[in-house]
């Protein structure tokens, strides 16, 4: 089966510091990975993904997140966090089958504090 | 521009009335998705239209018709819900099904059964 894992319900960060969101995949075939950004009663907001290529993707609001094959891991990371980035975050893979189909991980919340 | 929107915004509604939410999005995506978000949970897929066909439907009950006019509209019919339908929904598009594609997320429609 395909699917994302985050380990952590909540991490929590000094602003001005570095933020690292964790993601874990399981994917038979190439991963389509994508990370999303959900503030309070709102939709989500896509980020980045991955898709081929280098293993460093920058996307919006100057986040980045580094893919890596051998660990399977696709973290989110960002070097200098705002009290604005708090937020609930979602990882999610698109599978190889199904491929319409975009599973999420059960997000991590950050809570950047001033 | 990658602007969907939803309507209403909030609703509520008896488990005997008939109501509807609609999703459009005018940037020529040729797949649109309805995804359902219970409290502090991830989106889970729900319905996928490719080309205005349906393509997907994830073992959804009845009582959720969907229905896709054209190919920048969405709709999702709602029939004697019962109060676990309670949820955000989401609508979500992309410029085509494939697996690479970005999927682009509405505000969300928070439903309220009674």
């Amino acid at each position: 089966a395909q699917s994302v894992a985050q380990p952590e319900d909540q991490v929590n960060v000094a602003e001005g510091n570095p933020l690292t969101v964790k993601c874990t995949y399981s994917v038979s075939g190439n991963p389509y990975l994508f990370w999303y950004v959900q503030y309070p009663n709102r939709g989500l907001q896509f980020l980045l993904k991955y898709i081929t290529g280098d293993n460093l993707v920058k996307g919006s609001y100057g986040f980045e997140a580094e893919f890596n094959k051998s660990q399977t891991s696709f973290h989110l990371k960002k070097p200098s966090a705002l009290v604005s980035d708090s937020a609930l975050y979602f990882c999610a893979v698109r599978p190889f089958t199904g491929f319409q189909k975009l599973v999420f991980g059960t997000g991590t919340r950050l809570l950047v504090s001033p | 521009d990658t602007e969907v929107t939803q309507t209403p915004k909030h609703l509520v509604m008896g488990m005997t009335n008939k109501k509807s939410l609609k999703c459009e999005q005018h940037m020529g995506h040729r797949a649109m998705y309805w995804y359902k978000q219970k409290a502090k949970k991830p989106p889970e897929l729900m319905f996928v239209y490719s080309y205005e066909k349906l393509s997907i439907n994830e073992s959804v009950p009845s009582r959720f018709s969907p229905e896709c006019p054209n190919s920048s509209l969405l709709n999702l019919h709602l029939h004697a819900l019962q109060p676990e339908d309670s949820a955000l929904y989401l609508c979500a598009s992309s410029q085509a099904p494939g697996a690479t594609e970005t999927q682009y997320f509405g505000p969300g429609t928070r439903l309220l059964v009674l």
